[in-house]
């Protein structure tokens, strides 16, 4: 089974940006759509955004468009998330995930098998 | 954007007890693509049902999912000490936006 090893913490300034990494190791990330979900403290779930690294294409939540980036390097197996201009309620655990199936299987499997052990993001002047 | 509530907030139950979870979608979830997962304290979610009722692998025949349309249930039949935690349903049929319920803590009596 595929094993998702992200990033270590993280501790940024407001108005700054953070990327965090996420590769893959037994397992490939390219025919897969990898989506990054975070948890503030205390809080649920929150789904960010997505990537298919074949096709190139990205989605994001609307709540984070135009701050957050998905992108990935098949040739490391690795995929990334930016978020920009960071506010202190962007503090959060960021987890990437990956589906039940590739891509190409469509919405049955496009639930979150393989999660990463998070990323903890603290943002604080 | 679909909207998933989840209820109770808050279950308080006992060990060998039945817990109920329920979900509720804003709108028809289309075949029933809806998950289920379980988290504990620091560590990152687990995968239990999909599909609104296939088991993940690995996962005990005492978690069982249910439901169609806007109704959707997480069972746990009888509750062992390692299941109390919380527990997140998420949509995965409306594409290209996921979203997940607020989830419901499942806590010692």
């Amino acid at each position: 089974q595929v094993q998702l090893v992200q990033s270590g913490a993280e501790v940024k300034k407001p108005g700054s940006s953070v990327t965090v990494s996420c590769k893959a190791s037994g397992g490939t990330l390219n025919s897969y759509a990898i989506s990054w979900v975070r948890q503030a403290p205390g809080q649920g779930l929150e789904w960010m955004g997505r990537i298919i690294p074949f096709l190139g294409i990205t989605n994001y939540a609307q709540k984070f468009q135009g701050r957050v980036t998905i992108t990935a390097d098949e040739s490391t197996n690795t995929a990334y998330m930016d978020l920009s201009n960071l506010r202190s309620d962007d503090t959060a655990v960021y987890y990437c995930t990956r589906p039940g199936a590739p891509y190409s299987s469509g919405f049955k499997y496009a639930y979150f098998r393989d999660w990463g052990q998070g990323t903890l993001v603290i943002v604080t002047s | 954007e679909i909207v998933l509530t989840q209820s109770p907030g808050t279950l308080s139950l006992s060990p060998g007890e039945r817990g109920t979870l329920s979900c509720r979608a804003s709108q028809s979830v289309s075949s029933s693509y809806i998950a289920w997962y379980q988290q504990k304290p620091g560590q990152a979610p687990r995968l239990l049902i999909y599909g609104a009722s296939s088991r993940a692998p690995g996962i005990p025949d005492r978690f069982s999912g249910s439901g169609s349309g806007t109704d959707f249930t997480l069972t746990i039949s009888r509750l062992e000490p390692e299941d109390f935690a919380v527990y997140y349903c998420q949509q995965h049929g409306s594409s290209p936006t996921w979203t997940f319920g607020q989830g419901t803590k499942v806590e010692i009596k």
